[in-house]
């Protein structure tokens, strides 16, 4: 298996555009996890799924914010409008028993 | 209010001598602790776990020490390596049934000196 991947790596946007972000998650993980990486707050569990029904979205900041998993292999988060201090890392993990295991991230930056 | 501190942002390390990343949690239902290593551009990475009905965990070079009456974890490297240089992570959950929620503390940035 190829582990979480997520596209795109890097995305620059200008403020108030709509940005999409994609999370493909290793094949059998029951579990998916949108974080958040910041300086000032380190990694934020955003939202997570358990076989592709959100379980706990109580760290979503705002209504801006919505993450979807239309099936077992594949996952969103969007952010509409976006704004300069969504910018941030955006992680995707998946988990099976007790490790998650993370993608690369997306560097979101908001201009 | 952080349920997982990590209390140093930084620490710096000879090679060869011993890191000690500590981290504190708040939360008196957390029973399974986590380490995380992370490299610039990559992902977080698992690095060893324990349960709370340990208080020592070891895994080659990394050892992790729990004190629950403390509300203290510990991860130990030795001896340290310039590839070690990474931010890492500590992190808890609750063991129910079920995977929970993992919260993840701030990190600590360790460099270790050739």
């Amino acid at each position: 298996d190829a582990g979480v991947i997520q596209s795109p790596r890097h995305e620059v946007t200008e403020m108030g555009q709509e940005v999409t972000l994609r999370c493909k998650p290793i094949s059998g993980h029951d579990y998916l996890f949108w974080y958040r990486q910041t300086m000032m707050r380190g990694l934020e569990l955003l939202i997570y799924f358990n076989n592709n029904v959100p379980i706990d979205d109580s760290g979503m900041p705002e209504d801006r914010f919505s993450a979807k998993m239309p099936n077992a292999s594949f996952s969103t988060l969007k952010i509409q409008p976006s704004e300069p201090r969504d910018s941030a890392v955006y992680f995707c993990a998946t988990a099976q028993y007790t490790e998650a295991f993370f993608g690369q991230g997306t560097r979101l930056t908001v201009v | 209010d952080q349920q997982v501190k990590q209390n140093s942002p930084s620490l710096s390390v000879q090679e060869g001598r011993i890191s000690i990343l500590n981290c504190d949690y708040t939360n008196s239902m957390f029973d399974y602790f986590l380490w995380y290593k992370k490299y610039p551009a990559e992902g977080p990475t698992f690095l060893i776990s324990i349960s709370s009905i340990k208080d020592k965990n070891e895994d080659g070079r990394f050892t992790v020490f729990l004190n629950k009456s403390a509300k203290h974890l510990s991860l130990h490297i030795v001896p340290s390596q310039p590839g070690d240089s990474a931010v890492y992570f500590c992190a808890a959950t609750v063991m129910k049934t079920s995977y929970d929620k993992v919260i993840f503390g701030p990190g600590t940035s360790l460099s270790v000196i050739p």
